[in-house]
């Protein structure tokens, strides 16, 4: 089964810090997404990925950046945390198989912006 | 941008019952449907998924599809404890790509 880590799995930051949340998938999937899930909600889409150095905007994209270094590794920054990003995100990852491919998921990321 | 709605919120059922959750979204054009499941503390699996009008069983699992509708339905059969958890609604866009909106989730309690 596919496999998607996230690290770290629990984070406190102060107002106006620099997080980075990253994520890491051994299956050689194209395409890697970044959400977060707030009660109420659902998932909503971040930033997304098609491969090693391209990064897209979501639906939700202000206040954060993606990287994509690696075809196993995409990044999410938030370059001056606010305690509205307070959430737990989740990245995920799929082939390219266009429309009709299951994405598989992390354990998730708690964030706590004080 | 495609909107997702699932109902109920939440629902709870004895062990055995038959469980329904509806899902209502906004573009009929829409690629594939998906539904994942998700227990608490941990990321949402996939369950099944339908991409052609009607409906698919797996196992205890049967989803419906009514694009004419844009209604999907997903029931669980002989539920279970195990079972219990929130269920997502997720729709794939159109244009060639697999980005999925997700609707809020129905949180499912099983009773013993």
């Amino acid at each position: 089964e596919a496999a998607v880590t996230q690290s770290p799995r629990n984070k406190v930051a102060v107002t106006g810090g620099k997080v980075t949340l990253s994520c890491n998938q051994t299956n050689n999937h194209n395409n890697m997404y970044w959400y977060r899930q707030d009660t109420g909600h659902g998932l909503r889409l971040i930033h997304y990925s098609y491969g090693a150095g391209s990064t897209e905007k979501g639906d939700i994209p202000d206040g954060y950046k993606a990287s994509r270094p690696s075809q196993e590794n995409f990044s999410l920054i938030l370059e001056l945390a606010t305690p509205s990003q307070t959430s737990v995100y989740f990245c995920a990852s799929d082939f390219d198989w266009g429309n009709y491919a299951e994405q598989f998921f992390g354990p998730g990321t708690r964030l706590t912006v004080l | 941008q495609e909107k997702v709605q699932q109902s109920p919120e939440s629902l709870i059922v004895p062990e055995g019952a038959m469980v329904s959750l509806n899902c209502s979204f906004s573009d009929s054009a829409s690629q594939s449907i998906w539904w994942y499941q998700q227990h608490p503390g941990k990321g949402p699996k996939a369950l099944i998924s339908i991409f052609s009008n009607g409906n698919k069983k797996e196992g205890r699992l049967t989803v419906y599809l009514n694009r004419a509708s844009l209604h999907v339905s997903l029931h669980i059969k002989d539920s279970q404890p195990s079972d219990s958890a929130v269920y997502l609604c997720a729709v794939g866009a159109t244009g060639g790509n697999n980005k999925l909106t997700f609707g809020q989730g129905t949180v499912l309690s099983v009773i013993p």
